[in-house]
Formats: C-alpha cells, sequence, structure tokens
C-alpha cells in the first residue's frame, strides 16, 4: 500500500522565481492537505483541497495557490519566491466522509525541502 | 495566544526512563488529538489518534487528553535510544479539515 509521495525531494530556488511541489495521496485517500515547517516550528497549514476545490485555507499569501487532479493529485505553487519561503513542504492526505466532513486522520509525506537564495 | 502550545524541550533522559510529553490547547471546538513522530529532515510519522477525553493504549505508547483542562499527555514507556526524535501534537474540530500542531519537543534518548 503505497503511502504519501511527494516530489522533487530538494529543490533550490533564487528570489522571485516560482516553484511547483507535487503530492500524490495514501491509495484511498481523496483529500490533500499542504503544510510548510520552517526549521524548529510545527507544520503550519496552508490549505486543504477535496473534490478539485479549495475547501479551506490558512494564513497565507495569495502567492500560494495550488490544484487537485480527478486523480486527487495535488501541486502547490508558490509565486515570488523570497528568502522566507525557504521551509520543508509538507502534503498530506486522508479520507473525507459525507459532505466533505473527514472521518480520518492526515498521514504526510516525507516532505520537499526547498532553499530560496 | 497560540492555538497549540507545547514545550520544545529539547528533553534528555537516560534509556529506559518514562517520558512525559505535554501539549496545552484554547479553541474547545477540537476534538481529535494526534501526536505525530519526526525523525530530522523527515515527514511526520502517525504515532497516536485520540477522540475526545480518556487514554489510549498502544504498546509502550499511552495518549491522553483532559478536555476540561485542555490538556493532553503522551508517556512513553521504557524509552529507547530509538525513540529520539521530535514529537509533535496536532488537533482538529470534527471534520479534519484542519490541524493545528505544536511546535515540537525534541527528545533525546541516551543509551
Amino acid at each position: 500500500d503505497a503511502g504519501v509521495t511527494q516530489s522533487p525531494t530538494h529543490l533550490i530556488k533564487t528570489r522571485g522565481q516560482q516553484v511547483t511541489l507535487r503530492c500524490s495521496p495514501k491509495s484511498g485517500h481523496d483529500t490533500v492537505s499542504w503544510y510548510q515547517q520552517a526549521l524548529g516550528q510545527g507544520p503550519q497549514f496552508i490549505f486543504q483541497y477535496y473534490e478539485e476545490e479549495e475547501r479551506q485555507r490558512g494564513n497565507f499569501p495569495d502567492r500560494f495557490s495550488g490544484h487537485q487532479f480527478p486523480n486527487y493529485s495535488s501541486e502547490l505553487n508558490v509565486n515570488a519566491l523570497w528568502l522566507g519561503d525557504s521551509a520543508l513542504y509538507l502534503c498530506a492526505s486522508s479520507l473525507a466522509g459525507l459532505a466533505g466532513g473527514g472521518t480520518d486522520t492526515q498521514y504526510f509525506g516525507p516532505g520537499t525541502r526547498l532553499t530560496v537564495l | 495566544q497560540k492555538e497549540v502550545e507545547q514545550d520544545p524541550g529539547p528533553l534528555s533522559v537516560p534509556e529506559g526512563a518514562i517520558v512525559s510529553l505535554n501539549c496545552t490547547y484554547s479553541n474547545s471546538a477540537f476534538q481529535y488529538f494526534m501526536w505525530y513522530r519526526q525523525y530530522s529532515r523527515k515527514g511526520p510519522e502517525l504515532l497516536m489518534y485520540t477522540y475526545s477525553s480518556g487514554n489510549k493504549e498502544d504498546g509502550r505508547f499511552t495518549a491522553q487528553v483532559d478536555k476540561s483542562s485542555k490538556y493532553i499527555s503522551l508517556f512513553i514507556r521504557d524509552s529507547q535510544p530509538s525513540d529520539s526524535a521530535t514529537y509533535l501534537c496536532a488537533m482538529s474540530s470534527f471534520n479534519f479539515n484542519k490541524f493545528y500542531f505544536g511546535s515540537g519537543t525534541k527528545l533525546n534518548v541516551k543509551p
């Protein structure tokens, strides 16, 4: 049973560039959430996708956007990168229940480490 | 005030010790309480998952939730060097739409 996978593992970008991170959820899961984890901090919620729509969003600027595909995989896009965006980006998947409410907790992928120079 | 407060440690204990990790929270809407273990530069791994108040045991791990005090704990019995990691508490309301994490407690178990 494949768990949550993310690509790439590491990424180095310069300020002002754009980046796309990818996530495939655990088999059987239909909901994907994205988190940003700065060094020494807990993960911070960016947004969650269900049925190809953004269902909930944390306190992140519009430079952070996402997409979910019909096969439930997801992308996180960050535009106009700046130094403060350097972090581990985590994808978590879960299974939604009736009316989109969750029925289970979230399982995390290994993360993509983004470094902005 | 943060939604979830967690002592960052680091916590250093000898092998075989009982470890107690704790989080407090402010939002009474939280219904689900999770503990994740995170090794350096890896994604969080789910350890324990409880609903509402009470205790849950899984091997050497016991999770406790006291909703009246807004306080949760994770106990590790017979701690091993392989338990050395950062432990994150996380909470969500009933629909799992959004998780709130503590900042993590770094644990070091010395052989």
